[in-house]
């Protein structure tokens, strides 16, 4: 079965540079999440969006930014990154019945140096 | 805001032993509560999950309770395996609207020694 694709799986970045995250959901998800985890945590939620539309937003920098597109997927924007931006960033997709349930991909590892 | 604990943080079982972790929630709307799985440098990956509704749910050898009025959930894995040797979450949310974000526990890391 298709799962999540994000993109890339690694990146390395300088302090002050910027980043881009991809992610696809599963097809016929409407619904996909952010999360942050860094080292030894558990996943933080960042962000959500539904058919395209923001629908939730939790701890997000106000540096970072992302949307859903007509596609479904979803773009994370992360400018002026710090060292503390370093970690896995996970998304994850729902869609219909058993919508609550959500599916991960398998994360951007993302280290600023 | 919602708030979840999960002891223990580390569990060591011997191969064929059972093994337990518990959540306690904080929100009293939260009405579904899921479990994932991560392996190391892979994301989580959903093993069960249980809602508000039903007390107890299982799939082969891994079950959840609920126990709504204490706020509390377990997972419950009989005849461990090598294979299940992972760091465990748990999570809950209010599903409720367009979307629901999961609020996490804090990770157990589970050995199983051959």
């Amino acid at each position: 079965a298709a799962g999540v694709i994000q993109s890339p799986r690694h990146l390395i970045k300088e302090k002050r540079e910027t980043a881009t995250l991809k992610c696809y959901p599963i097809p016929r998800h409407d619904t996909v999440y952010w999360y942050q985890q860094g080292p030894g945590q558990d996943p933080q939620f960042l962000i959500s969006f539904y058919e395209k539309m923001q629908s939730d937003k939790g701890s997000i920098p106000d540096r970072f930014s992302a949307q859903q597109f007509s596609d479904y997927h979803s773009e994370l924007n992360m400018s002026s990154l710090e060292l503390g931006d370093s970690a896995l960033y996970f998304c994850a997709s729902s869609s219909g019945m058993g919508k609550e349930t959500q599916y991960f991909g398998p994360g951007t590892r993302l280290l600023v140096l | 805001g919602e708030n979840v604990e999960q002891h223990p943080s580390t569990l060591s079982v011997q191969e064929g032993d059972s093994a337990v972790i518990k959540c306690t929630y904080s929100d009293s709307a939260s009405n579904y509560f899921p479990w994932y799985k991560q392996e190391l440098g892979k994301g989580p990956q959903l093993i069960i999950d249980i809602r508000s509704n039903v007390g107890e749910k299982k799939d082969q050898r891994i079950a959840v309770t609920l126990n709504k009025t204490a706020k509390h959930f377990s997972l419950h894995i009989t005849e461990t395996q090598p294979e299940d040797s992972a760091v465990y979450f748990c999570a809950a949310s209010y599903y409720g609207g367009a979307t629901n974000k999961l609020i996490f526990g804090t990770g157990t890391l589970l050995a199983v020694q051959p």
